[in-house]
């Protein structure tokens, strides 16, 4: 089965930059959304098909895709951003979904 | 914007049986594909299931092929979980989620129903 795999944590200080990798074979042929999901909450897209942004989402929240790896970016990192954020495709090859493993961003 | 509500969670004895639903509100419910998620006490997301607008293509994660089937009912702007032979391991916070097709994310979900298989 497909599997995306993304780094368990990331630890950034307010102000600062985030990446969340999430890695997967044939990545760059795929759309990749990107979701957070806080405590006791639902998760929110705020990435789909790679590099675009729903309405809502802040700028600060961008994705990039290269090669295998798809790369979620958050500028000026807020405590609210705590949160675990998960990347997702569609594999064509099974027909299913797949989300990844899950990164927990803690903002120091 | 739209709403997803999901009910039926509950306990249920290993090889019971439960049916989740998941009803829609404020959005053209037939013109979206509906996706289960679950989400295991402390774990990550995992996809279960998804079923196209008219209902005729459906798919499964392995995990869960030959116990669960999803259906749905437009009139009622309902999707359907039936879950049989359920095992310790299904058991989870299940979400239903709208998509709009493959190039979009899933962008509204219900908050969730708990299914505990003890």
């Amino acid at each position: 089965s497909y599997v995306l795999s993304q780094p368990p944590s990331v630890s950034v200080a307010p102000g600062q930059t985030a990446t969340i990798t999430c890695g997967g074979n044939r990545l760059g042929s795929k759309s990749v959304h990107w979701y957070h999901q806080k405590p006791g909450q639902a998760p929110v897209v705020i990435v789909y098909d790679s590099d675009a942004r729903p309405s809502g989402i802040p700028e600060r929240f961008s994705g990039s895709k290269s090669g295998n790896t798809a790369t979620l970016t958050i500028n000026r990192v807020e405590a609210g951003d705590e949160a675990d954020y998960y990347c997702q495709v569609w594999d064509s090859d099974t027909d299913h979904y797949v989300f990844g493993t899950g990164t927990q961003v803690t903002v120091l | 914007e739209g709403r997803l509500v999901e009910s039926g969670g509950g306990l249920v004895q290993p090889g019971g049986s439960l049916r989740l639903s998941c009803e829609a509100s404020g959005f053209t419910f037939k013109t979206y594909w509906i996706h289960w998620v679950r989400q295991a006490p402390g774990k990550g997301l995992v996809w279960v299931s998804r079923i196209n607008p008219d209902g005729t293509t459906i798919r499964y994660a392995d995990s869960v092929k030959g116990r669960f089937t999803v259906s749905r009912d437009n009139t009622r702007n309902t999707v359907f979980l039936q879950m049989s032979n359920l095992r310790a391991e299904d058991t989870a916070l299940y979400y239903c989620a709208r998509v709009q097709g493959f190039y979009y994310g899933m962008d509204v979900w219900g908050q969730g129903t708990t299914v505990t298989v003890s």
